[in-house]
């Protein structure tokens, strides 16, 4: 079974610029969570799909925003790039059980490195 | 709200020693514990979980007890290799609810040499 992808892997921008970052979770998996690493603040939190509808979100500003697809693929889009925004961004996904107390084991992708000048 | 606090690094081990990595975290109600592994370039890796209290979780030669307790999660390895430098992430997942998002400790580096 192919593992979560990303694209692109590397990214450069300037500040003021957007970016769009893609992720195709593993088949039969509809949940997507999107995490930022940096050496600074570590791994964060972005925000979570499920179902093309986002159920949690992480204290980021509103220039970073995300969507699902119906078919379980998602975006994240920064807006008005800042030097401080440059990172490994962190893409992964889980098969959603129903079942209270159960995990829902995340798999990760390997990340798109994108760089603010 | 939920933190987990684990060893700042690096830790630089020879081969064959014994490695701790000491976890703590702080949360609510009865959180999922984890261990990642990331490789240098790459993205995270599930090392071994544990979902409840005195759960060990175990993998390749790792192994990690959840203690309510002390709220810990240490790492240990009987025996390190030079294949096992990475940087290890101590994370937590709430259980309630919001079970996909992970909140991940600072990261450990260790780095076995020959």
């Amino acid at each position: 079974k192919a593992g979560v992808t990303q694209t692109p892997r590397y990214l450069i921008k300037t500040r003021g610029q957007q970016v769009t970052l893609s992720c195709s979770p593993i088949s039969g998996h509809r949940s997507v969570s999107w995490y930022q690493q940096t050496p600074g603040q570590g791994l964060q939190f972005l925000f979570e799909y499920f179902s093309e509808t986002q159920r949690n979100k992480g204290n980021f500003p509103g220039r970073f925003s995300g969507r699902q697809f119906s078919n379980s693929r998602s975006e994240m889009n920064v807006s008005t790039l800042e030097l401080g925004d440059s990172a490994l961004y962190l893409c992964a996904s889980s098969y959603l059980k129903r079942t209270s107390g159960d995990y829902n084991e995340q798999f990760f992708g390997p990340g798109t490195r994108l760089t603010v000048l | 709200g939920d933190s987990v606090t684990q060893m700042e690094g690096p830790v630089t081990l020879s081969e064959e020693a014994f490695l701790t990595i000491n976890c703590t975290y702080t949360a609510t109600g009865y959180p999922s514990l984890f261990w990642y592994v990331q490789y240098p370039g790459e993205g995270l890796q599930l090392l071994l979980k544990a979902t409840k209290a005195d759960d060990k979780g175990s993998n390749k030669g790792f192994e990690a007890t959840y203690r309510k307790e002390t709220t810990s999660f240490h790492l240990e390895k009987g025996s390190v290799q030079v294949s096992d430098s990475a940087v290890y992430f101590c994370a937590l997942s709430d259980s309630y609810g919001t079970a996909s998002k992970l909140t991940f400790g600072t990261g450990t580096r260790l780095q076995v040499t020959l």
